[in-house]
């Protein structure tokens, strides 16, 4: 079965740091390209990034360009979303999803999301 | 930045058809796939670009799309199609993907 599983839950207070992952399984990880969706509460999806686990390319939305690190481990099959310090913000529900083919393809398989709250 | 723009809400009563369309600027030219997303749920892809449907989704759900709109179309509509519709495309001029607002889908 081809499946994305993400890590837990995460609770942070403002300025700390955060790597979330998204473990890939059932396909050949390096060949695909896997994405990043921000949801803020109550609010619709966002695109924040990609990654071509094979060589590492990566495009970002210039929306969060600078705010954020993808990141991948072809090894393990891991893609990875860091914050080097986090902001009240920050909180929402981060999908990683894999694109079919290329880029111009849909995401057809998602992860079942990690829920980031950042909070004082 | 190339915008997505969506109807906020869609009604329809069951057993009718529910159109969502989704606007960009020549998006008939680009590949444009939809998801659906329920309540508490990770989204599902419903339709892609091709017209193509996953194992398991009806075949209800069809796709097109022709000058600045594409539209999603679920025919013979149920209580449990009721969920948040978005599309999506990607953009080559900016080389990024974008999502549409989203549309709440309520079955009367």
């Amino acid at each position: 079965e081809v499946q994305l599983v993400q890590s837990g839950v995460e609770v942070k207070k403002p300025g700390e740091s955060l790597k979330i992952s998204c473990k890939g399984s059932g396909y050949s990880f390096s060949t695909y390209w896997i994405g990043w969706v921000r949801q803020m509460p109550g609010k619709g999806l966002e695109w924040m990034g990609i990654i071509y686990p094979g060589d590492s390319d990566t495009k970002y939305s210039p929306a969060f360009q600078g705010q954020v690190t993808i990141s991948a481990d072809k090894s393990i099959s891991t893609a990875y979303l860091q914050w080097s310090s986090l902001r009240v913000s920050d909180t929402a529900m981060y999908y990683c999803a894999r694109h079919e083919g290329t880029v111009w393809d849909a995401f057809d398989i998602w992860g079942q999301g990690t829920m980031v709250t950042v909070s004082s | 930045s190339y915008v997505l723009t969506q109807p906020p809400s869609v009604s329809v009563a069951p057993g009718q058809t529910a159109r969502i369309t989704c606007g960009g600027n020549n998006i008939g030219t680009k590949s444009a796939h939809w998801y659906q997303q329920k309540p508490g749920q990770a989204p599902v892809l419903v339709v892609d670009d091709e017209n193509d449907r996953p194992s398991g989704i009806p075949e209800r759900f069809s796709g097109s799309k022709s000058g600045n709109t594409a539209t999603l179309t679920i025919s013979r509509v149920e209580a449990g199609d009721e969920a948040d519709f978005y599309c999506q495309v990607w953009d080559s001029s900016s080389d990024q993907g974008v999502f549409g607002g989203g549309t709440k889908l309520t079955v009367l």
